[in-house]
């Protein structure tokens, strides 16, 4: 099973300043890899698929980056909508389809 | 836009089964893949398994023993089936649509998601 793992647990950032998100896996899952945005009491929402592809509607200032074990998000000018918290999934070694545990995204 | 609702009892006892259900609409569940996925209260997610709507099936094989997942092609539903739940198995269920990568036809993301539905197991 491939183990994937998010950094920081937290992350404090203001309102109009950079985000970076990190999400490591334990082993290569190529591009195979996707971000989700949960707020609190709704569904997961996918952000980005492929690594960098953005989802249908997702605005411009989430992307994504990474390949083999090491995967980065950002949100280059954080809205007061943005702060969730955000999973990575991979989809390249599966049964089982793994996410990692989370990067909770709160107003510095 | 395809929508997704989770139905089924919100309580279930120790040892029993856990059945719910994924209703489609806005789509057809034909030539997709489904997938249900759970959530346990303040933390992560797990992937529990999908189903093609021809049938077949693929499950998290920490969970396997325990799953059963179906179709009714003529519904626009599919189901699960979790046998001899335990306290941990309480969690926030999900089901989804899965992404197939292009051109390669591999599985890969859920999108979109239901609202999800809570499954507490108590006595």
């Amino acid at each position: 099973e491939i183990v994937m793992t998010q950094s920081p647990a937290t992350l404090s950032v203001s309102p109009g300043e950079r985000a970076t998100l990190s999400c490591r896996a334990s082993q290569s899952v190529s591009s195979n890899l996707a971000w989700y945005q949960q707020k609190p009491g709704q569904a997961p929402r996918l952000l980005i698929y492929g690594a960098s592809t953005r989802a249908t509607g997702i605005p411009a200032r989430f992307s994504g980056s990474g390949s083999g074990t090491e995967f980065t998000l950002t949100i280059s000018s954080l809205q007061s909508e943005d702060f969730a918290v955000y999973y990575c999934q991979q989809y390249n070694n599966w049964p089982p389809f793994t996410f990692g545990q989370g990067t909770k995204l709160e107003i510095k | 836009q395809v929508q997704l609702q989770e139905s089924g009892p919100g309580l279930v006892k120790p040892s029993e089964t856990l059945s719910l259900t994924c209703t489609v609409s806005g789509g057809s569940i034909s030539s997709y893949y489904w997938s249900w996925i759970r959530q346990p209260p303040g933390k992560g997610l797990e992937w529990i398994g999908y189903i093609y709507y021809s049938g077949s099936t693929n499950y998290n094989p920490s969970l396997k023993s325990r799953v059963t997942i179906s179709v009714d092609t003529s519904k626009n539903q599919f189901s699960l089936k979790l046998s001899s739940v335990t306290a941990a198995d309480t969690a926030v269920y999900y089901c989804a649509r899965v992404g197939v990568v292009v051109p390669a036809a591999m599985l890969g993301w859920f999108d979109p998601w239901g609202q999800g539905t809570l499954v507490t197991v108590s006595s």
